[in-house]
């Protein structure tokens, strides 16, 4: 299996721009979760879906993120417009079950200037 | 709510010497506990969990944990640290009363010195 895979790895836009991340979860995994990890917040939560059904998304930061997924096997994160301090590691990360660990991807590194 | 503390930022031991990584958690149902370890610009990768059962449980790399639920702690230990063992370590929690929500403490660096 190829893992999760999050697309791009690395992403430098200019504030205001619209950036949209993307994540391919494990085949048969019904759990998906995105998070950002920064230095000063550690890793955050900011969305996770059952079933392509988003379950809990109090973790965005506010009305400029949003996620979607459409099917079981893709997912974005939409930030619009961007701004410097969006500047993260966003992570996908896909779940068989509740009992299970959650599989991560590499990363998608956005440095927004 | 469910959360989870990692009460050190830091630890540092010497090759050879046993290590300890400490988590504490709350959740209101039981908890699935978890062990990742992350290297520099890596994800986060498994080392071990604790679902139900005996209370130490046996995971990747020879390390292992301590559920203790009197005292809801989940301690990372190993007996006998290496230098390439250093890393971030992220303790987590699941419960199946939040549809399966993972909540991460912080984080530990661990450095092992030579």
């Amino acid at each position: 299996d190829a893992g999760v895979i999050q697309s791009p790895r690395h992403e430098v836009t200019e504030m205001g721009q619209e950036v949209t991340l993307r994540c391919k979860p494990i085949s048969g995994h019904n759990s998906l979760f995105w998070y950002r990890q920064t230095m000063m917040r550690g890793l955050e939560l900011l969305i996770y879906f059952n079933n392509n059904v988003p379950i809990d998304d109090s973790g965005m930061p506010e009305d400029r993120f949003s996620a979607k997924m459409p099917n079981a096997s893709f997912s974005t994160l939409k930030i619009q417009p961007s701004e410097p301090r969006d500047s993260a590691v966003y992570f996908c990360a896909s779940s068989p079950d509740f009992t299970n660990q959650l599989f991560f991807g590499e990363g998608s590194r956005l440095t927004v200037l | 709510a469910q959360s989870v503390a990692q009460p050190e930022d830091q630890v540092n031991v010497a090759e050879g010497n046993p290590l300890t990584v400490k988590c504490t958690y709350s959740v209101s149902g039981n908890p699935y506990l978890f062990w990742y370890v992350q290297y520099p610009n890596r994800g986060l990768q498994f080392l071990l969990k604790y679902i139900t059962g005996d209370n130490l449980v046996k995971g990747s790399y020879g390390f292992e944990a301590e559920f203790n639920k009197s005292q809801t702690s989940f301690h990372l230990k190993k007996p006998s640290a290496l230098v390439s063992d250093s890393a971030l370590y992220f303790c987590a929690v699941r419960d199946r009363t939040n549809a399966g929500k993972s909540t991460f403490g912080d984080g530990t660096t661990l450095t092992v010195k030579p």
